[in-house]
């Protein structure tokens, strides 16, 4: 099946710095999303990105299909941006599958 | 416009019981998915109701079971409890590619 890795693993940062976490997968996809885990475990749906750049804020992020990557962008990082982000993924008529995810914290 | 919404929040069991999750999706939203989420993982899938029929399922085994109700809302049922259960399992609903997930439930298994 496809396989979806992300990095880095861990990240940390200082309140108002920005960020870049990356996204690579295996095979052709004609669904990605990302999302935003809290510390309480719900998740977020943060974009649905299957190829090209979409901006929320300050959250963005941009998908590669053809070199099968995707990146979410970080500006100005808050407290609140703390938690584990997932990329999944759909590759035909696959259910969706999720890397193991990145997790930020952010320090006042 | 209420969002998915899941019961309960924290279960605990024995091993060898059975347990029964629940989940109401979104308002409009007709396709339910379930996942497991063991601690520090990403969510495994395990299986997707669409009009009361299991469409997809994950590799996941027999003694996990689901159901799909008239009003789109589904259960989650897991017999023969083992300790490796233990995990958040949480429930999806689906709309044009997006999946709009619950609170979860957090089930541990002694």
């Amino acid at each position: 099946g496809i396989q979806v890795e992300q990095s880095p693993p861990d990240l940390i940062l200082q309140e108002g710095a920005n960020s870049t976490l990356r996204c690579n997968f295996s095979d052709s996809v004609n669904n990605l999303q990302w999302f935003h885990q809290n510390p309480w475990g719900q998740l977020i749906n943060l974009f649905y990105i299957p190829s090209g750049t979409k901006q929320n804020g300050r959250l963005s992020a941009t998908t590669v299909a053809t070199e099968r990557y995707s990146l979410l962008y970080i500006s100005s990082s808050q407290t609140t941006d703390s938690g584990v982000y997932f990329c999944a993924v759909k590759s035909g008529n696959t259910p969706l599958v999720f890397g193991k995810g990145t997790r930020l914290s952010v320090i006042a | 416009d209420a969002g998915v919404t899941q019961s309960p929040t924290h279960l605990i069991k024995t091993r060898g019981q059975q347990v029964t999750l629940r989940c109401s999706p979104k308002s409009g939203h007709d396709t339910v998915s379930w996942y497991q989420q063991a601690l520090g993982q990403g969510p495994q899938f395990i299986f997707q109701y669409y009009e009361e029929e299991e469409r997809q399922r994950g590799n996941f085994p027999d003694r996990f079971s689901g159901h799909q109700f008239p009003n789109y809302s589904s259960e989650l049922n897991v017999n023969a409890l083992l300790l490796g259960d233990s995990a958040l399992y949480l429930c999806a609903s689906t709309q044009s590619g997006r999946e709009f997930f619950g609170p979860g439930t957090r089930l541990t298994v002694l």
